[in-house]
Formats: structure tokens, sequence, C-alpha cells
């Protein structure tokens, strides 16, 4: 079981590129998100997923893209880059049941950095 | 608005003396509170909730509504327990509120 896997573990963008974070799980949970950690801020979440084909806006969705195609995937796209989303992203799991009320796994995180 | 906040950044204790990582949040509804801890190189991962009343790892918790406060105990903090620590709160909906983690460092 290799739990939450995200890709790439580190990333440099210039301002205007785009590019995607992956996500995927192998528990076969319902409920993804993702989540973006900032200095002084804690964790925000993005986007999440109740299950493929669904997807909601979190608290801070502004300039990022999600799909659930899959119950296992849930990439995260950055459509136009911006110094704004210089930040580590982390992606989690956990049964659809209360979403986030349950335990959430998370994945070791992505540290992207805008230029 | 829901809000955790965390007052210490950083905390520092000798091993085996007693550790407190406070937390206290905004709601008015009924909340339910979260620990998650992240040792180092390790993931973010769940170590307790208040609706589970358990002790993990020798941690407690104690919701306390009147104070609206969710404060981390250990009795005897040992250097495996160097770590950060974020307190979380769900509302209902589909989203966790997340303090902004304090970092605590058990001096050998």
């Amino acid at each position: 079981n290799a739990g939450v896997t995200q890709t790439p573990k580190f990333q440099v963008l210039k301002t205007g590129q785009s590019m995607t974070l992956q996500c995927a799980q192998d528990m076969n949970h319902e409920y993804m998100s993702w989540y973006r950690q900032d200095p002084g801020m804690g964790l925000r979440l993005i986007h999440y997923s109740v299950g493929a084909g669904i997807t909601d806006q979190g608290e801070v969705p502004n300039g990022y893209n999600v799909s659930r195609s899959t119950t296992e995937d849930f990439p995260l796209r950055l459509l136009s880059a911006a110094p704004s989303q210089t930040s580590v992203y982390f992606c989690a799991s956990s049964e659809l049941a209360g979403g986030p009320r349950n335990e959430q796994f998370f994945g070791p995180g992505t540290r992207l950095t805008v230029l | 608005a829901q809000r955790v906040t965390q007052p210490e950044k950083l905390l520092s204790v000798f091993k085996g003396a007693p550790v407190e990582l406070k937390c206290n949040y905004s709601y008015s509804g009924s909340p339910e509170l979260f620990w998650y801890v992240q040792y180092s190189r390790q993931r973010l991962q769940l170590l307790l909730r208040h609706i589970s009343r358990e002790s993990i790892k020798g941690f407690t918790a104690d919701l306390n509504k009147g104070e609206t406060s969710f404060h981390l105990k250990k009795p005897f903090a040992q250097e495996e327990d160097s770590a950060m620590y974020y307190c979380a709160l769900w509302t209902g909906a589909n989203n966790l509120f997340f303090g902004t983690g304090t970092r605590l460092t058990v001096i050998p």
C-alpha cells in the first residue's frame, strides 16, 4: 500500500507557465482534497472531491482547477502560475462518510516555487 | 467565521517535563476537534480526535466548550515527541480548518 502519492516533490515555474500536480491514492477513498501550506497560515483547502466526477471549491480555489476522472487520481492544475502560488501543496484522502471528519491520509507534499 | 488559533509557534520543554500545546477555536456550533502531527521527514498524520476520547502516545486533549479550547497535553515529554503539531476544526461541511501549528522541541 503506497497510500497517497504526489509528484513532483519539487517544482520551479516561471510566471505564466502551467503545470499539473499529480495525486494518487490506492486506498479506495472517495474523498480527496488539496491543501496549500504557507508560512504563518496553516493548511488551507483549495479544492476537494467526494467521488469520481464530483469536485467542489474550498477556501482558496482561485487560480487552480481540478478534475476527478477516477477514484484513484485527483490532479491539481495551475493554468497560469503566479508568484502568489509559491507554496507547499498537500493532497489528502479519507473515507467518504464525513469527509474530512474522518482520518485524513496525507501525501508527502510538493514544494512549488513560482519566479 | 471558523478560526483555529495556536498561539505558540515554538515550544521547547525538557525531557520528562509536562507539555501543553494550546489550541483555541472560534465556532458557534458543535465542533469536532483534531490534532495532527508531522514528525521530521514524515507525513502529516492524525494524532487524536476529541470524539475518540483516547490517549495516543501518552497525549490527551479535552474539548472545553466553555473556554473554546482543545489543548494537547502530555505529562512527561519524550525526545520522539519533537514535531510540528496542528490543531484542526471540523464544522460539519467539507472543510477542515487548520491552525498555524506549533513546533515542539523536547530537549534531552
